[in-house]
């Protein structure tokens, strides 16, 4: 079975970081494009960066451009998202999804708050 | 890079069929047959009902369909059932390695 499992969320403080993984199991890994996409609550999804199968293309959204890295360890099977510079707008839940213009399958998402 | 655009709700009755639009420009959904629809039921993550316009995953009900026309895609639901009522997502490629999300369509099954 396909899964996609993402930690790292938690509260941090307007300007922080913090780096979310997103684990995975039961095909290829190196075989496949990742991304990272957004929810802030309430609200609809948002594509936020993908990373190519050997990591070396990425590309991201305007909105975290300069601020995030996506990157991906395929040894270890685990993708990640180093998000610097937080801000209040980047609370949401994060999912990871497997794919290349098609996102599948997702994993169950971690919540990321920026509140002082 | 634009959201795409949705209406924010539809509503049917059970046994009827809705079509959900998502409307993009000629640098997204018109240049390319790389739209997806998504379903997502509250607090779960979201689930891929059609891939490359109009391509239906293994396991996803035949009653889901979806189809494009210059700059905007479309999702038909046929034969509404309970069980469809979430919120549907449109994600279109748009160019140089990015995708973009429409905002989302709340679908009511009355």
């Amino acid at each position: 079975e396909v899964q996609l499992v993402e930690s790292g969320g938690g509260l941090v403080q307007p300007g922080g970081s913090l780096r979310l993984s997103c684990t995975t199991s039961g095909f290829t890994f190196s075989n496949f494009w990742l991304h990272w996409v957004r929810q802030a609550p309430g609200k609809g999804l948002v594509w936020v960066s993908r990373i190519n199968s050997d990591g070396s293309s990425t590309n991201y959204a305007d909105s975290v451009k300069g601020r995030f890295t996506i990157s991906r360890d395929n040894a270890k099977n685990t993708l990640y998202l180093q998000m610097n510079s937080l801000r209040a707008e980047d609370t949401a839940v994060y999912y990871c999804a497997r794919g290349t213009y098609c996102f599948d399958p997702w994993g169950q998402g971690t919540l990321v708050t920026v509140s002082s | 890079q634009s959201a795409l655009t949705q209406p924010a709700s539809v509503s049917e009755s059970p046994g009827q069929s809705i079509t959900i639009s998502c409307t993009g420009t000629s640098s997204d959904v018109g240049s390319y047959n790389l739209v997806s629809w998504y379903q997502q039921h509250p607090g779960k993550a979201p689930k891929v009902m059609i891939y490359e316009v109009s391509k239906r995953p293994s396991g996803v009900s035949n009653r889901f369909s979806g189809s494009k026309s210059g700059n905007t895609a479309s999702l038909t639901i046929s034969g509404l059932q309970a069980e469809d009522e979430a919120d549907y997502y449109c994600c279109s490629y748009a160019g140089s390695g990015t995708s973009a999300f429409g905002g989302g369509t709340k679908l009511t099954v009355l």
